[in-house]
């Protein structure tokens, strides 16, 4: 069974500190995606790594991919406000279905 | 250029009725995957279809629970004899690509219905 541990669980912070969420697996995937979602709503798709080693931003947020492919990580730089949500990483796997982590909730103070 | 679209976006049923919860992919996706997810617990996948053929129904309770996608019309599912565990929010997600398919297979997802068991 393939598993995806996230961490971690809660994270409360000020505005202006950096942080990182981790998700981490014995499995290999053959992509990872983070998803942000906020109350009441559907998880929005925020970025997909593919290849071992990856990075990839998006304005302050950096996106790792472990070179195995079997876990990854989320970095957030000077954390606002606005970052305040529920952080998703779900691993694709060959069958089509996504694997999810717990999921982190982060609240940013001002 | 619409998303995944979810209806209703709240369902209240009573223990033993039946629940329908539809969904509508983005358009030029012929792959939907349904995943439920419990208060205070992550996203758990259910079932995973494409146009009129379930490819992965290994989520699914055994009981009670079906899925389908026609070829024409959203993809419906359906919970018959609703018990108070069944009380939860369905999502729907929707890609371009298969597994099987070249490339990645990014799943977008759609609002979500909250389903209340009374």
């Amino acid at each position: 069974t393939q598993l995806l541990e996230q961490s971690p669980q809660f994270l409360s912070i000020q505005e202006g500190e950096n942080l990182t969420v981790y998700c981490n697996s014995s499995s290999v995937f053959s992509s990872l995606q983070w998803y942000r979602q906020e109350p009441g709503e559907g998880p929005v798709l925020l970025v997909t790594v593919v290849t071992g080693g990856e990075v990839k931003k998006l304005k302050r947020l950096t996106f790792q991919f472990g070179d195995a492919r079997k876990d990854s990580s989320l970095h957030i730089t000077a954390a606002q406000t606005g970052d305040t949500g529920l952080y998703l990483c779900a691993g694709a796997g060959n069958t089509g279905k996504l694997i999810f982590g717990q999921g982190t909730t982060l609240q940013v103070k001002p | 250029n619409a998303g995944v679209m979810q209806n209703p976006r709240h369902l209240v049923r009573r223990r033993g009725q039946e629940a329908r919860l539809r969904c509508s992919p983005v358009k030029g996706h012929s792959h939907v995957y349904w995943y439920r997810q419990l208060p205070e617990e992550g996203l758990k996948f259910m079932v995973y279809l494409q146009k009129e053929n379930i490819i992965d129904e290994s989520g699914m309770p055994k009981e009670r629970f079906s899925a389908e996608f026609p070829k024409e019309g959203p993809s419906i599912l359906r919970i018959q004899q609703v018990v108070r565990g069944d009380s939860a929010a369905y999502f729907c997600a929707s890609s371009f690509r298969g597994p099987r398919d070249r490339g990645y297979n990014e799943q977008f997802f759609g609002p979500g219905t909250r389903l209340t068991v009374l």
